[in-house]
């Protein structure tokens, strides 16, 4: 079946440190693909997405490619900010299901 | 901004014991979902509903488990008999119709935390 697989954490960066979290997928078809943040006490919240090949989702300073070739939606963020330190989860979804299919999830922690 | 709600924020129960978890939609939205997430483990699907039915589930939601939209605002979750292995936060989430499907924008709620004794 479908599946994300994304970068291990927790991950600690220095303010103003550029940022890549790496997430990749499995999937029949094209799915679209997204980036999920969850800050402290709240719920997930969308960041970002794409839904076809070569798109770039963007957002706060954050950016993702959907590169098809490499099956690879990675999270990028060139200058984090202690604001950025949540936890931020990889997730893809197919046409034909509302299902949404998650990686595990990537804490970071942004230190000034 | 509208948000999705969820209460309670934790719940501790005895095994073998009924649960129901609620979740407040967003207000225009049509399509409703449960999602979990076992301590250090991936978010998994469990459920969607719409139109008072459900649409789909996952392999997880067996005949222990129940959703509901009892008024025109709750969308519940109930666990009949709570097993240890239910542990979990489990997210409610919701989206809205687009050209005649739901949308890929799924909202959450903030998780209510289940701990199973």
């Amino acid at each position: 079946g479908d599946s994300v697989t994304q970068m291990e954490g927790p991950v600690t960066l220095s303010e103003e440190a550029c940022l890549t979290i790496n997430c990749t997928y499995t999937a029949t078809g094209y799915p679209s693909l997204f980036w999920y943040v969850q800050y402290p006490g709240e719920g997930l919240q969308l960041l970002l997405k794409a839904t076809k090949a070569d798109d770039k989702g963007s957002n706060k300073g954050f950016e993702a490619t959907y590169r098809k070739e490499t099956t690879s939606f990675h999270l990028e963020k060139g200058s984090v900010q202690v604001s950025d330190s949540a936890v931020y989860f990889c997730a893809l979804s197919q046409g034909g299901s509302e299902k949404l299919v998650f990686g595990k999830g990537t804490k970071l922690t942004v230190n000034p | 901004e509208p948000e999705v709600t969820q209460t309670p924020s934790h719940q501790v129960t005895q095994m073998g014991q009924e649960v129901i978890l609620r979740c407040v939609p967003i207000s225009n939205h049509l399509y409703f979902y449960w999602y979990r997430q076992i301590l250090g483990q991936k978010v998994e699907f469990l459920v969607s509903f719409y139109n008072n039915e459900i649409s789909e589930k996952s392999e997880i939601f067996d005949d222990q488990f129940s959703v509901e939209r009892p008024d025109g605002s709750n969308f519940t979750l109930k666990i009949r008999s709570t097993k240890l292995e239910d542990s979990a936060m489990y997210f409610c989430a919701s989206s809205d119709l687009r050209r005649g499907r739901a949308s890929e924008t799924q909202y959450f709620g903030p998780g209510t935390r289940l701990l199973v004794l």
